[in-house]
Formats: structure tokens, sequence, C-alpha cells
């Protein structure tokens, strides 16, 4: 099983600010398998990105991923209030698919 | 557009059974892999059970393995989960998950709201 580990824990920045969030595997991820997404308290995931760096439909421009093996990173240029959220990195193309624990970014 | 509508959870005690449906609409069902994704209070994400789009291939996460059975009709575009031998540590929200593919090896890129299935005594 290939476990995903994201860092870091929480990330805490101010509305406008950049945010780097990491998810690094334990083995490498096949074909960049690497998707992300995004969860606010009470509420589902939202897919963000797939293929490590294809924005899902109707994902802001602000929104980017990048990365490929074990480490992958979401990038957010330009933090907007409604941003603020759990994180989570999820690979598919080995069996069974696993998530990491997730990114909190809050605000400063 | 896509919807996915849960049903079935609530509280059952330890031992007991429980089986979730989730209702699909907006695409060609049967052509999509399906998923069940688990969430405990406060915590992180867990898959737990694939269908292939046509039912014919599952897979299970080791947690409930035995335990859970997924199956899918295509009829009525909706999916099922099939819980026995509930454990307290079953608790969480089951989302329903549409795979991005007819395979598990996809991305889930719809999911429904979710459904709160407690085991307590």
């Amino acid at each position: 099983e290939i476990v995903l580990t994201q860092s870091p824990g929480t990330l805490s920045l101010s509305p406008g600010e950049r945010a780097t969030l990491s998810c690094r595997a334990s083995q490498s991820v096949s074909s960049s398998y690497l998707g992300w997404y995004q969860q606010k308290p009470g509420q589902a995931p939202r897919l963000l990105i797939y293929g490590a760096s294809s924005r899902a439909t109707g994902i802001p421009d602000r929104f980017s991923g990048s990365g490929s093996g074990t480490d992958f990173t979401l990038t957010i240029s330009s933090l907007e209030p409604e941003d603020f959220a759990v994180y989570y990195c999820q690979q598919y193309g080995s069996s069974p698919p696993t998530f990491g624990q997730g990114t909190k970014l809050e605000t400063k | 557009e896509v919807q996915l509508v849960e049903s079935g959870g609530g509280l059952v005690q330890p031992g007991g059974s429980l089986r979730l449906s989730c209702a699909a609409s907006g695409f060609t069902f049967s052509t999509y892999a399906m998923s069940w994704v688990r969430q405990a209070p406060g915590k992180g994400l867990e898959w737990v059970s694939p269908i292939s789009g046509s039912g014919t291939s599952t897979y299970y996460a080791d947690s409930v393995k035995g335990r859970f059975t997924i199956s899918r009709d295509n009829s009525k575009n909706t999916l099922y989960l099939q819980m026995n031998s509930l454990r307290v540590e079953d608790t969480a929200v089951y989302y329903c998950a549409k795979v991005s593919s007819s395979s598990w090896r996809g991305y889930f890129d719809y999911w429904g709201q979710g459904t709160l299935v407690t085991v307590s005594s």
C-alpha cells in the first residue's frame, strides 16, 4: 500500500498570500495518478486536481498542481477567503487507492 | 448535472447491519465505476470499496473485507453497500463517489453529501 504523507499538517496564511502544500508518497505513483481534493466543514470533498496537474471542471486557475514520482505539490497562487479548508491528496494508480492525512489551511 | 444522493444511514448496535443506497443521475451510470469512501468523526478520508461499471469487479479495504458487500443496479442507477457485523470503528460519514473511469483506477470526480452511520450500544 502506498502511504501518502502531507505537510504541513496546518498552514496559517492570510488572504492574498501564496499557499504551497506538499504530498509525498512512500513509493512512486504510477503515471502521475494523483489527485487533490478540498473539503470544507460539513461538506463533501471536491475534486480540484487530477493527473497531478490537470484542473477539474470549474476550478479557478489560482489552483495548480505539479510533481511526479513521489513528490507532489498543490499551489494556490493568491488565497481567497473561500480557500480556507482542508486539502487531501489521493493516489489512484496502485491498489488500494489511498489518501493523505490532510493539510488544514487556516486564516492567520 | 451529476447528482449522487445517499440514504440508509443511522444508529445501529455493534454486530448489527445496515444497507446504504446511493441514487445517481446526470450521467450514464453503467459506464463508470463507483465507490464508497468514509470519514470517521474528525478524521481523514478512507477508501472503502469500489465496483466497476459493469458490476463484475469489486474490491474492499482490509478493514471491511468479509463484512461489507458493494453492489449496483444499473437499471435503477443505484449503488449499494451492505454492511454486516458492524463495529464501533465503522462509525463514519459514508460518501458515495463517482469514479472517472470504468474501473477502480480513477479519481473521484463527483461526491454525494454523505450519510452518517453510528455504531454504538
